[in-house]
């Protein structure tokens, strides 16, 4: 069964670093997602792309946060100067459609430690 | 806007026991409603999804859940815990009463099943 997947599992990084964090999702899927949980809390909507381009961002996602999608297979969340709070475990997620009613099929996740 | 909140951060049951997870919503325009399972260091994984169809809801695993308008309630029911239903469970609706796609969670509910 296809499955989107991260990389990598678990990113270790000092504050003011950047990062980025990668993600591949189902192959024929045209909509990408990233999604976050801070320990403890809700998972949280980041932001949404389609087409190349940003379709839906939270507050969450300020200048800090870019996303990408620098080929055919991959979709990455760059986060420049990271913070503490950025300390999370951060989801990628993709569906075949842009429907409120299509699924979205989530990875395992990245866990960001941040220092 | 939309939201879902889940009554209950953990809930523990027999094996061979009735699972009730609870989850209320709000919205002002009929909603559309999923289940998500977390196993541990997993990705959430779709158990059901309420699409104005039927209220009645049958998922994967053999988990189910009903919509009732009157109660704003999408409860996830399961007649015979097992062992490996252990996870936290994460009910979840769009954001925003139109257009918008991403997901908006609620806090989450731990299963423990005890043998």
């Amino acid at each position: 069964e296809p499955e989107v997947t991260q990389t990598p599992s678990h990113q270790v990084t000092q504050m003011g670093q950047e990062v980025i964090l990668r993600c591949v999702p189902i192959s024929n899927h045209l909509y990408f997602y990233w999604y976050r949980q801070i320990l403890g809390q809700k998972v949280e909507f980041l932001v949404s792309f389609y087409n190349n381009e940003i379709s839906e961002k939270s507050e969450i996602f300020d200048d800090q946060f870019s996303v990408e999608r620098p080929d055919g297979s991959n979709f990455t969340l760059k986060i420049r100067s990271t913070k503490l709070e950025d300390s999370a475990m951060y989801f990628c997620a993709s569906s075949e459609g842009g429907q409120r009613t299509d699924t979205q099929y989530f990875g395992p996740g990245t866990r960001l430690t941040v220092l | 806007a939309q939201s879902v909140t889940q009554l209950g951060s953990h809930v523990s049951v027999s094996e061979g026991a009735l699972v009730l997870l609870r989850c209320n919503y709000s919205s002002s325009v009929p909603p559309y409603l999923f289940w998500y399972v977390q196993y541990p260091n997993q990705g959430l994984q779709l158990l059901l999804k309420y699409t104005s169809a039927a209220t009645l809801v049958k998922g994967i695993n053999g988990f189910e859940a009903e919509f009732k308008k009157s109660e704003t309630s999408f409860h996830l029911t399961k007649p015979s815990a097992h062992m490996s239903d252990a996870a936290e469970y994460f009910c979840a609706c769009p954001l925003g009463d139109t257009g918008r796609r991403a997901l908006t969670f609620g806090s989450g509910t731990r299963l423990q099943v005890q043998p």
